[in-house]
């Protein structure tokens, strides 16, 4: 599985855009890149997922570029709630996917 | 439709008694994955079930640690003989595998094990 590297911690206000990037150089043909949310004493809630160019949903975007070894997660005005460890994986779709959690980027939003 | 449901959600034992804890999916879900989560780490993969099948155990320990997912009811993960170093968070997922589709895995709450 591709290994991947994304800040350790982030730290944001109420009412801003928060961008975190993630390095998925090695990532293959088939691997798709997805992101979740856990909060502490929670599982990891699914955000958004996608392969390529830019996939939007009601929560996040997410943005790849062309050679897809990078991407970003956007959270548009994050609020408090948003407090969180965000976690970027790639994974092929098929085959038994086992996912690899890093660390996660800490995201701290303060008033 | 309900998610992935875990039980129970706090367990203590005492070194050397069993632990059981419990993963239904979400409906429709055939694919059950477990993984353990030690505090400040992400989250570690242990084994990948089907139906009445173990898929991947490559994950799980050699010794103590077993999963099974029968043809009806929930998915069991059973610790024997627990140890202090046993303590953690597991979670379960599910998810569909659709043919031609991204495997998107949809998690429990967990079961925070503690062992005395």
């Amino acid at each position: 599985l591709a290994k991947t590297t994304q800040p350790i911690s982030m730290d944001s206000y109420e009412g801003q855009e928060v961008n975190i990037t993630c390095s998925h150089n090695n990532i293959a043909t088939n691997d798709y890149i997805t992101w979740y949310q856990q909060f502490p004493s929670q599982g990891p809630r699914f955000i958004i997922q996608g392969y390529k160019t830019k996939v939007t949903n009601e929560v996040a975007s997410l943005f790849i570029p062309a050679d897809r070894k990078s991407s970003t997660l956007s959270l548009p005005r994050v609020s408090l709630s948003d407090t969180a460890v965000y976690y970027c994986l790639v994974g092929f779709t098929g085959g038994g996917n086992k996912l690899t959690f890093g660390t996660g980027t800490q995201l701290k939003v303060e008033l | 439709n309900a998610g992935v449901m875990q039980n129970p959600r706090h367990l203590v034992r005492r070194r050397g008694q069993e632990a059981r804890l419990r993963c239904s999916p979400m409906k429709g879900h055939s694919h059950v994955y477990w993984y353990r989560q030690l505090p400040e780490e992400g989250l570690k993969f242990m084994v990948y079930l089907q139906k009445e099948n173990i898929i991947d155990e490559s994950g799980m320990p050699k010794e103590r640690f077993s999963a099974e997912f029968p043809k009806e009811g929930p998915s069991i993960l059973r610790i024997q003989q627990v140890v202090r170093g046993d303590s953690a968070a597991y979670f379960c997922a599910s998810s569909l595998r659709e043919a031609g589709g991204p495997d998107t895995q949809y998690f429990g709450p967990g079961t925070r094990l503690t062992v005395l």
